[in-house]
C-alpha cells in the first residue's frame, strides 16, 4: 500500500463546476500537506500548503485537511479551462535526519467549455 | 521571490555518455529533492539531501549519484546513460515554510 493514495482520474467537468480532488494517507506523522498543479511538460507548481487540520482558502482554491481521518482535499470553485492540468497532492514528513516529501500519483483534470 | 533554479533546461546525450544536472535551491531551504518524471507519469523520487547530507534514497539507479555542496546547490550525476533515462528531472527544495517548491526541470534526451 502506498503511503499516499490519490483518487484516479481523469476527471472531466464543465466550466464553472466545483471540483473536488482528494488524497488519503496512511502515515499519521506527515506534518505538511501540499497541492501542486502541473501543466504538460512543466514543473509542478505549488498551489497551497498547510500544516493543520481545517480549511485554507486562496482565491478559487480551498485546501482541506482532516488529520483524524488522514484525508486531504482541494476544492476548485468556478473552474476554468485554464485549470485543466494534473493535480498532485504531497506531504512532508519531518525527521531528525531530514525531511521526506511524498507525492500522490496525480489526478488529471479537464475543464471543458 | 527567488525560485529553485535548474540547469541546463535541455540536454541531449548519447547512450553511455555522462550527464550532470544542477539545482540551486531557494535560499534558506534546508532540504533538496530530486525527481525523475517520464512522459505521462507522476514524479518518481530519486534522492534527497538535508543540510548537505543524504537524507533519503528512492529509486535511484546505481549509475546515478548526487551530492549537495557547501553553498547548498546540488548536482545529479548520471553515467552510462540509457535510452530509458530520457525524462524530465526535477529538483525541489523545502525549508522553514515547508511548502516544497520545484524548479522548471531539466529535460534529458538520450539518443
Amino acid at each position: 500500500q502506498k503511503e499516499v493514495e490519490q483518487d484516479p482520474g481523469p476527471l472531466s467537468v464543465p466550466e464553472g463546476a466545483i471540483v473536488s480532488l482528494n488524497c488519503t494517507y496512511s502515515n499519521s506523522a506527515f506534518q505538511y500537506f501540499m497541492w501542486y498543479r502541473q501543466y504538460s511538460r512543466k514543473g509542478p507548481e505549488l498551489l497551497m500548503y498547510t500544516y493543520s487540520s481545517g480549511n485554507k482558502e486562496d482565491g478559487r482554491f480551498t485546501a482541506q485537511v482532516d488529520k483524524s481521518s488522514k484525508y486531504i482535499s482541494l476544492f476548485i470553485r468556478d473552474s476554468q479551462p485554464s485549470d485543466s492540468a494534473t493535480y498532485l497532492c504531497a506531504m512532508i514528513l519531518l525527521t531528525g535526519g531530514g525531511n521526506k516529501l511524498t507525492f500522490g500519483t496525480g489526478t488529471q483534470l479537464k475543464v471543458e467549455l | 521571490a527567488a525560485g529553485v533554479i535548474q540547469s541546463p533546461r535541455h540536454l541531449i546525450k548519447e547512450k553511455r555518455e555522462t550527464a550532470t544536472l544542477k539545482c540551486y535551491p531557494i535560499p534558506r531551504h534546508d532540504t533538496v529533492y530530486w525527481y525523475q518524471q517520464g512522459p505521462g507519469q507522476d514524479p518518481q523520487f530519486l534522492i534527497s539531501f538535508y543540510e548537505k547530507m543524504q537524507s533519503d534514497k528512492g529509486s535511484i539507479p546505481d549509475r546515478f549519484s548526487a551530492q549537495q555542496f557547501s553553498d547548498y546547490h546540488s548536482e545529479l550525476n548520471m553515467s552510462s546513460l540509457e535510452l530509458g533515462d530520457s525524462a524530465l528531472y526535477f529538483c525541489a527544495s523545502s525549508g522553514p515554510d515547508r511548502g516544497g517548491t520545484f524548479g522548471s526541470g531539466t529535460r534529458l534526451t538520450v539518443v
